[in-house]
């Protein structure tokens, strides 16, 4: 079945460090792709997503691009804050997001002033 | 305030009993969907609604656990003779057929 494998956390960065967290997925089919963010206290956030191939979603800085040749979709930015401190999961969709989500374990990240 | 709510957040409960919880989607949409979390993991799917009609109920854990969405609205989770392995954070989240999935804020359930 259809599977999510994102890099193990807990990452902890200093303020205004590059971040990137992998994820890759196994599907059939072309599935669409999304990066959740969980901060502490609240519910799970859509932070961006991307529906085919080549795409690229971005959204408070967060950047994902779909790359279907290596199956991946990973989560960058150019300059954490500390408010960025979260949990993040990787997520697919065998269409644009409107059947059950399949998600990884998610990977904690921590900012330090 | 027109997200998803869930009810209660918190549930303590002792092995043997049952419980049930709600979800409220957002007023439009038409799909729900309720997922179960345990510590250090990504939500798991457990079933989902379109309106009143609940499309897959296949991966719901157990015959312990149903669900009911009876207007196309609201829905109830139960779960009968709890067991220490259900204590868990359990999602609902709403949608359509064209957007993503919003979730609630969650309940924890803690068995005993």
């Amino acid at each position: 079945g259809d599977s999510v494998t994102q890099m193990e956390g807990p990452v902890t960065l200093s303020e205004e460090a590059f971040l990137t967290i992998n994820c890759t997925y196994t599907a059939t089919g072309y599935p669409s792709l999304f990066w959740y963010v969980q901060y502490p206290g609240e519910g799970l956030q859509l932070l961006l997503k991307a529906t085919k191939a080549d795409d690229k979603g971005s959204n408070k800085g967060f950047e994902a691009t779909y790359r279907k040749e290596t199956t991946s979709f990973h989560l960058e930015k150019g300059s954490v804050q500390v408010s960025d401190s979260a949990v993040y999961f990787c997520a697919l969709s065998d269409t644009t997001g409107n059947t059950p989500l399949v998600f990884g374990k998610g990977t904690r990240l921590s900012v330090i002033a | 305030d027109t997200g998803v709510s869930q009810d209660p957040r918190h549930k303590i409960t002792k092995r043997g009993q049952n419980v049930t919880f709600r979800c409220d989607p957002i007023s439009e949409h038409n799909r729900l969907y309720w997922y179960r979390q345990t510590l250090g993991q990504g939500p798991e799917f457990l079933t989902y609604f379109q309106n009143e009609a609940q499309l897959e109920k296949s991966r719901l854990l157990s015959d312990r656990f149903s669900a009911e969405r009876p207007k196309g609205s609201f829905s109830t989770l139960e779960i009968q003779r709890t067991e220490q392995g259900d204590s868990a954070m359990y999602l609902c989240a709403s949608g359509t057929e064209y957007n993503e999935q919003f979730f609630g804020p969650g309940t924890r359930l803690t068995v005993l």
